[in-house]
């Protein structure tokens, strides 16, 4: 069964850092593009970052370019998602996701929460 | 970025009713990138469609996507109880990954 489960979420100041990471589970990691995808309270979805199978490409949303940075190990099956610099509009709940090789992502995390608040 | 706009932004429809969602894109995306998403309340979004029309496996037959061009629609043949919540549009064609805004889907 394919697991995806996210931690390092929690209450930082403006101006902050936050290191979030997906533990994954129950299939090939190192054969999957994966992703990062917000949703603010309220709000709709907002897709963050992308990498792909090997670590070496990642794309960002404008919002986050030149403050987070998505890495990835694939020996320990794992992704991750630095967030520098933290505003207010950062808030809210961070999903990590699968890409599948249809262009979509089939499996997502069940989210972690940020909250940017002084 | 290719924007996508969904219609409506939410609806009221009664079980068993033939509901249609519409996302238009800000320009043309192939079929192959058009994916359709269902979240409900307090949990994770859930693929239900890829390549405009392709049910993710497990999703009712009930569900069906179509489109072309700029103009993409989910139909649900007849409403039930567990499809109530938020359901996204997303183009995968060109970074970054855009949904549409959402339409909430609520029981008349």
């Amino acid at each position: 069964e394919v697991q995806l489960v996210e931690s390092g979420g929690g209450l930082v100041h403006p101006g902050g850092s936050l290191r979030l990471s997906c533990a994954t589970s129950g299939f090939t990691f190192n054969l999957y593009w994966m992703h990062w995808v917000r949703q603010a309270p309220g709000k709709g979805l907002e897709w963050v970052s992308r990498i792909n199978n090997e670590g070496t490409a990642a794309t960002y949303a404008k919002s986050v370019e030149g403050r987070f940075t998505i890495s990835r190990d694939n020996a320990r099956n794992t992704v991750e998602l630095q967030m520098n610099g933290l505003r207010g509009e950062d808030t809210g709940i961070y999903y990590c996701a699968r890409e599948s090789v249809y262009r979509s992502t089939d499996h997502w995390g069940q989210g972690i929460p940020v909250i940017v608040s002084s | 970025d290719i924007q996508m706009t969904q219609s409506p932004s939410s609806l009221s429809a009664s079980f068993g009713d033939r509901v249609n969602i519409i996302c238009r894109a800000s320009q043309t995306i192939t079929t192959r990138h058009v994916n359709w998403f269902h979240q409900k309340a307090g949990e994770a979004p859930k693929l239900l469609v890829y390549y405009t029309s392709t049910l993710h496996k497990g999703v009712p037959s009930r569900f069906s996507g179509s489109g072309s061009g700029t103009e993409f629609t989910l139909t649900i043949s007849a409403l039930q109880p567990e499809d109530l919540g938020v359901f996204y549009c997303q183009q995968s064609f060109t970074p970054p990954w855009t949904f549409g805004q959402g339409t909430n889907v609520e029981v008349k």
